[in-house]
């Protein structure tokens, strides 16, 4: 069956360090979208990607459709305390119907002072 | 983007009860959907609730032990029936956004069933 795997599976980092995670999948997605979600909360939209090879920044965040349509990372740059959170990838692969997303398992930020 | 409410915002239930959860949206959207996160895990879709037609259900998931009504194109209403402790979890709803395969989610509902 399908596979989408995201990594790594958490991060303890230093505040103003830089983050970095991706997701690939076994087939080709014609979205990626990043979501972080904090305890208590829904997942919160961060970045949306549609095009191959797109890249996209949002503050210190910056997302980027890859260009075999299969993988998509996100790096947060300088982290501050307010990081922390599970982020979390989705996206539809081109098989499925309008609206279906697919998530990864998450990736667990700690940033320490 | 929407403004997306649940209700309740968690509940303590017993084995074989039933559980309603309401979502609201502040304005009319046509795609409104499901999803279940079960304690530490990623989220997965249950099903897709469109006004005027019946949900459309993804494999593992059954009408009869998650009904859903879409009586307009603000709200909509989960119910975990006959619920067993396997059915702890936050159980959230997402509507689609302005752009393609965009969705927002609402804040989730947190369901322990002893």
């Amino acid at each position: 069956g399908q596979q989408l795997n995201q990594s790594p599976q958490s991060m303890f980092i230093q505040e103003g360090e830089d983050v970095s995670m991706n997701c690939t999948s076994s087939s080709i997605f014609n979205t990626w979208l990043w979501y972080k979600q904090e305890p208590g909360e829904g997942p919160v939209l961060l970045i949306a990607l549609y095009k191959a090879g797109e890249l996209t920044s949002n503050g210190r965040l910056t997302a980027q459709f890859g260009i075999t349509r299969k993988d998509s990372f996100l790096n947060i740059s300088a982290s501050i305390p307010s990081d922390v959170g599970i982020y979390f990838c989705a996206g539809q692969w081109a098989t499925d119907s309008w609206g279906k997303l697919q998530f990864g398992a998450g990736t667990q930020v700690v940033v320490t002072p | 983007s929407a403004v997306i409410s649940q209700k309740p915002s968690r509940d303590i239930c017993q084995r074989g009860t039933s559980l309603t959860i309401q979502c609201q949206v502040d304005s009319q959207v046509t795609m409104m959907f499901w999803y279940r996160q079960q304690p530490g895990q990623s989220l997965t879709l249950i099903a897709t609730a469109n006004q005027g037609s019946e949900a459309t259900y993804e494999s593992g998931f059954v009408i009869d032990k998650f009904p859903i009504s879409r009586p307009n194109l603000t709200f909509s209403t989960l119910t975990v029936s006959n619920m067993s402790p396997e059915d702890s979890s936050i159980y959230l709803c997402s509507v689609e956004g302005d752009t393609y395969n965009e969705q927002f989610f609402g804040p989730g509902t947190r369901l322990t069933v002893l």
